[in-house]
């Protein structure tokens, strides 16, 4: 397997456009999850989801931030319009369910800046 | 609200000694909690986890220790070797929050040739 898949894995935008980040989970896991990466924050949740339903989306920032997970192999975190302030990485990973004791395999990351 | 709080946000140690990280959690229910390192440029990776049954729990170089009434845990490496050298995530989930794990800040360790 391939792993978690995102892309791009580095995204430059002016502030007030639309982004959008993808995310390829692996084949056979039922969770997924887009984080991001600040450094007073850590690895902050935003959404996840259990077999493409979104279960708890309270991470999320702003209305601004909007994600779907239209089938079990591709899911996308899109942010508009963009602000300078959510410049950070965005992870996406997912899990199979089997109580906590599951950890999270994790994609290597989407750079977003925004200028 | 951090659940999970990694106070150092960086450590150095020397190629060969212990390296120990720290993490402190604020909610008793908690009741699995694992630690994840993360290179530049990459994703995290799982690394160990202990359950709140235990206390201690060791693979190879690396042991977690949990301390459930002081709501403390921490992972020691030994010995500390260059490649060590990333940033660690501890994190935290309870059974009431299903498969949702909260984390810490990260601590960057250097281990030093």
């Amino acid at each position: 397997d391939a792993g978690v898949i995102q892309s791009p894995r580095h995204e430059v935008t002016e502030m007030g456009q639309e982004v959008t980040l993808r995310c390829k989970p692996i084949s056979g896991h039922d969770y997924l999850f887009w984080y991001r990466q600040t450094m007073m924050r850590g690895l902050e949740l935003l959404i996840y989801f259990n077999n493409n339903v979104p279960i708890d989306d309270s991470g999320m920032p702003e209305d601004r931030f909007s994600a779907k997970m239209p089938n079990a192999s591709f899911s996308t975190l899109k942010i508009q319009p963009s602000e300078p302030r959510d410049s950070a990485v965005y992870f996406c990973a997912s899990s199979l369910w089997g109580g906590p004791g599951y950890g999270y395999t994790f994609g290597s990351g989407t750079r977003l800046t925004v200028v | 609200d951090q659940q999970v709080k990694q106070n150092s946000p960086s450590l150095s140690v020397q190629e060969g000694r212990i390296s120990i990280l720290n993490c402190d959690y604020t909610n008793s229910m908690f009741d699995y909690f694992l630690w994840y390192k993360k290179y530049p440029a990459e994703g995290p990776t799982f690394l160990i986890s202990i359950s709140s049954i235990k206390d201690k729990n060791e693979d190879g170089r690396f042991t977690v220790f949990l301390n459930k009434s002081a709501k403390h845990l921490s992972l020691h490496i030994v010995p500390s070797q260059p490649g060590d050298s990333a940033v660690y995530f501890c994190a935290a989930s309870a059974r009431n929050t299903g498969n949702q794990f909260y984390f810490g800040t990260g601590t960057s360790l250097t281990v030093i040739p």
